[in-house]
């Protein structure tokens, strides 16, 4: 089982949508977890970090759930500027350890 | 404030090769990591600086090697090239924010590797 796992995608959506990405993670004992967005040929950008009692960010909204070792990330009213790719990201133990990077999912918002 | 820079930002080689990668890490940062990233990839730890040694590593052979300076700068060293080395290498230095409670990865625009 691959340590972080994503949603292949590619999703297209219709502007204003709402769209939903979901993560497993395989290390119960990971404590820190995050998206980051991606543009084609530029460099990872944080976009949230995720806690258990789930955060929101304007029209962002992560969700954890440690039981189930599950990560999503909600895009509510899909702007085309939301077209990029999507990293589910997790530190590989507890403490102080390398972050591990899902393979992303492409998200392509259409006019 | 200036954030994480590397140079150059593309580069091509030959079959082995060697090539050395730089970056700077943002200011207020001391911990320097390294990614690589294949086409249609998500990032692939190398390993990462502190205090310049090398504090942890991910499955990369010994052909990938770094160096951390006093001013937290970092190169990452690549001998014997070979073709999948191809791949988008990035920087990306950290620290503690001020009341976040967790460390935070910025990445620097990536040094574009192709091994032909």
């Amino acid at each position: 089982r691959k340590e972080v796992e994503q949603d292949p995608g590619p999703f297209n959506v219709p502007e204003g949508a709402t769209v939903a990405f979901n993560c497993t993670y395989s290390n119960s004992a990971s404590q820190s977890f995050f998206w980051y967005r991606q543009d084609c040929r530029k460099e990872p950008k944080l976009l949230m970090s995720v806690y258990s009692s789930g955060n929101e960010d304007g029209r962002f909204t992560a969700q954890l759930n440690r039981a189930s070792q599950y990560i999503s990330l909600l895009i509510r009213d899909s702007k085309l500027s939301d077209s990029a790719t999507y990293l589910c990201v997790v530190n590989r133990d507890s403490g102080n350890t390398p972050l591990v990077f899902g393979k992303g999912t492409r998200l392509s918002v259409i006019a | 404030d200036a954030g994480v820079t590397q140079s150059p930002t593309h580069l091509i080689k030959t079959r082995g090769q060697q090539v050395t990668l730089r970056c700077s890490p943002k200011s207020g940062h001391d911990t320097v990591s390294w990614y690589q990233q294949a086409l249609g990839q998500g990032p692939q730890f190398i390993f990462q600086y502190y205090e310049e040694e090398e504090r942890q590593r991910g499955n990369f052979p010994d052909r990938f090697s770094g160096h951390q300076f006093p001013n937290y700068s970092s190169e990452l060293n690549v001998n014997a090239l070979l073709l999948g080395d191809s791949a988008l290498y990035l920087c990306a230095s950290s620290g503690l924010e001020t009341g976040a409670g967790d460390e935070k990865l910025f990445f620097g625009s990536g040094t574009q590797l192709s091994v032909l």
